[in-house]
């Protein structure tokens, strides 16, 4: 599967705890994005990384943390749970990082985070 | 600030009827829109996007400036169509200098046989 994987599906841990997500973009790109998808806020841009450095914020609160690694791949950190936590993470990937214009975002299966 | 609302959680519409998931946004520049689909047990894809005003299984969308809408219809809905549809918005991040998407809350399409 050449498309953007994502590492675990599912997590289940307990509040307090610190976990870490792993996302592989598809090949070639060199953006990955991070979003958060709850029942009640949706969809959310949390950070998006480009040839491993950061290049924008979203509403990423401070307990997360991302980094993206020189083979390209990115993990999104996030400490002391709790349980408004638990969301659907999604990661997408795009060849080029977005400056001056739209470039198509590919997404991953997500990773269904369950903070108990 | 740029937001993106899709007012209906739920559609359900019988096979053959025709289809609108209704998006409207707010953005004070030029948007870009596009429409998101997920069916179930898959990934998120690109169902389409306004600057290429094509139809894409059958579906279109008109981006509305005055209206500040980017409906998604169909003319004849199918079974097949049933999926989480979000509409989205990419706008400046002006402290990034970056495009981001925004995407509004989605809107399960139901298609009743």
């Amino acid at each position: 599967d050449s498309g953007v994987t994502q590492t675990p599906k599912h997590l289940i841990t307990a509040t307090g705890q610190r976990v870490t997500l792993r996302c592989s973009p598809r090949s070639g790109d060199l953006s990955v994005y991070w979003y958060q998808q709850s029942l009640d806020q949706g969809l959310q841009f949390l950070i998006q990384y480009y040839n491993g450095e950061e290049r924008a914020k979203g509403n990423i609160l401070e307990r997360f943390s991302a980094q993206q690694f020189p083979d390209l791949h990115s993990e999104l950190n996030l400490s002391s749970l709790e349980l408004g936590d638990s969301a659907l993470y999604f990661c997408a990937s795009s060849v080029a990082d977005g400056r001056g214009f739209h470039n198509e975002q590919f997404f991953g299966p997500g990773t269904r985070l369950t903070v108990l | 600030a740029q937001r993106v609302t899709q007012p209906e959680k739920l559609l359900s519409v019988f096979k053959g009827a025709p289809v609108e998931l209704k998006c409207n946004y707010s953005y004070s520049g030029s948007p870009e829109l596009f429409w998101y689909v997920q069916y179930s047990r898959q990934r998120l894809q690109l169902l389409l996007r306004h600057i290429s005003r094509e139809s894409i299984k059958g579906f279109t969308a008109d981006l509305n400036k005055g209206e500040t809408s980017f409906h998604l219809k169909k003319p004849f809905a199918q079974e097949e169509d049933s999926a989480m549809y979000y509409c989205a918005l990419s706008g400046l991040n002006s402290g990034a200098g970056s495009y981001q998407l925004t995407f509004g809350k989605g809107t399960k399409l139901s298609v009743i046989p």
